[in-house]
């Protein structure tokens, strides 16, 4: 069975400084595989996506991941952190066309100036 | 004009009550999803439909029953409401990809979520 990990569970991040996200699932074949942001009530809106090729992918917001096989790992990252950035992170996992995405637990960032 | 839209947004009940959430999708996608994130934001898959039959149906009590109409709508109806069921109950879509594919499919496009609180 699939299972996604998030070992952060709450970040802190000065306001332009760096960030990464950790992500690490668990498939058997090459899964596809997501960030999903969530604003305070909000519903959750699609980051990035990898389903092959360029294991680094870019995403909307200045996000980007990047797929490591060898790690079982999808890391976000963000060079320069905004405050509006400040969220819930969920990474996602998804085994074939048609089946339902399993979420990690999630990380909260929190932005300070 | 909203991808997937989700009536209530908020809904307060009292315990025992029946309620129902709507979801409607105008996107073209053919499958539709609950998830239910609880007080901890954990998302949890509860049903999934294609085309409106049901493909994913997790372990979920009998009180809760999804009901497809055609493919751009899935409603969630609950019947005797108890406290552990309050939470936040999203609706998402997605266009199944041919088998194969992985170009555009479990790509989930989500509601805004519909806050239930149970007294």
């Amino acid at each position: 069975a699939q299972s996604v990990t998030q070992p952060d569970i709450h970040i802190t991040v000065s306001e332009g400084a760096s960030l990464e996200l950790r992500c690490n699932y668990s498939y058997g074949a090459t899964p596809y595989l997501f960030w999903y942001v969530q604003s305070p009530g909000q519903g959750l809106q699609l980051l990035l996506k990898y389903f092959s090729g360029d294991t680094l992918v870019q995403g909307i917001k200045g996000f980007e991941a990047e797929f490591k096989r060898s790690q079982s790992s999808f890391n976000l990252r963000k060079p320069s952190v905004h405050w509006s950035d400040a969220a819930e992170y969920f990474c996602a996992v998804g085994a074939k066309a048609g089946t339902a995405l399993i979420f990690g637990k999630g990380t909260t960032l929190s932005v300070s100036s | 004009d909203t991808a997937v839209s989700q009536t209530p947004k908020y809904l307060v009940t009292q315990m025992g009550n029946d309620k129902s959430i709507k979801c409607e999708q105008n996107l073209g996608h053919d499958t539709m999803y609950w998830y239910k994130q609880d007080s901890k934001k954990f998302l949890k898959i509860m049903f999934s439909y294609n085309n409106k039959e049901l493909i994913i149906n997790e372990t979920v009590p009998n009180r809760f029953s999804p009901k497809s109409p055609d493919k751009a709508h899935l409603n969630l109806h609950i019947n005797s409401l108890e406290l552990g069921d309050s939470a936040v109950y999203f609706c998402a879509s997605s266009q199944r990809g041919t088998s194969g594919s992985r170009g555009g499919a479990n790509v989930l496009t989500f509601g805004a979520g519909s806050r239930l609180t149970v007294l």
